[in-house]
């Protein structure tokens, strides 16, 4: 148990159809990340939540994709009209600081993942 | 950018050590490295901050080069346990956690 809990852990769906993907963070934690990461690659950063607001969007995120946290403790990633190219691991991970919090060390906790094949 | 690590796979007999590099074109304020094992979430393991401080695993070293802009990982006496693919992630400033990682080096120690 990683402290982050995702389901579905693995979704096959076909090109065109709608893919929602869920992050519950088992404490409270303020920030909540969505990295993907794709064979081979190391997880890249999508956006982030400082409770409900989502502060920052990576232009990886097209419109396609849309994520919310609406009561800033579990949170949700959509992806419309899915493509070939959205098959990834999709990871939430939460922060922790590990010193004084002005010494900006925080360390992520990611969640197990869920997989996305397009078909 | 992305950072490059290198070399991008190792193989080693346990016991045996083992050095992993992370070299970034851009200013940085933090090194994290993280391990991943196969189907499993990236496990943090280490964290180096701009002016030497580090946090982390035991076991695992690391070192930072500010200047340079490098960071490297040391596996000293490797175990089976420590196979895997290492990623480095790395920050320019204190951004919490939006990290930039790296490809991956893959570790694989056989008996």
């Amino acid at each position: 148990d990683t402290g982050v809990s995702q389901n579905p852990r693995h979704k096959i769906t076909k090109r065109g159809q709608n893919v929602t993907f869920r992050c519950d963070p088992i404490s409270e934690h303020n920030r909540l990340y969505w990295y993907r990461q794709t064979l081979g690659q190391g997880p890249e950063f999508l956006t982030y939540f400082q409770n409900e607001a989502q502060l920052e969007k990576s232009r990886l995120l097209s419109d396609r994709f849309s994520a919310e946290r609406p009561k800033g403790s579990f949170s949700t990633l959509e992806i419309q009209r899915t493509e070939q190219g959205d098959s990834a691991m999709y990871l939430c991970a939460i922060d922790t600081p590990m010193g004084p919090t002005s010494s900006g060390a925080n360390v992520l906790t990611f969640g197990a993942g869920s997989r996305l094949t397009v078909l | 950018q992305q950072p490059v690590q290198s070399p991008q796979a190792v193989i080693l007999r346990e016991g045996e050590d083992a050095v992993i590099n992370c070299s970034s074109s851009k200013a940085l304020y933090s090194v994290h490295w993280y391990r991943q094992k196969h189907g499993e979430a990236p496990v943090f393991l280490m964290i180096l901050l701009k002016g030497g401080e580090q946090k982390g695993h035991e076991k695992i070293s690391a070192s930072f080069n500010e200047k340079k802009q490098q960071s490297s990982l040391y596996l000293t006496a490797s175990q089976l346990s420590y196979s895997g693919t290492y990623f480095c992630g790395t920050m320019g400033g204190t951004s919490y956690g939006k990290l930039t990682f790296g490809q991956g080096t893959i570790l694989t120690v056989h008996p």
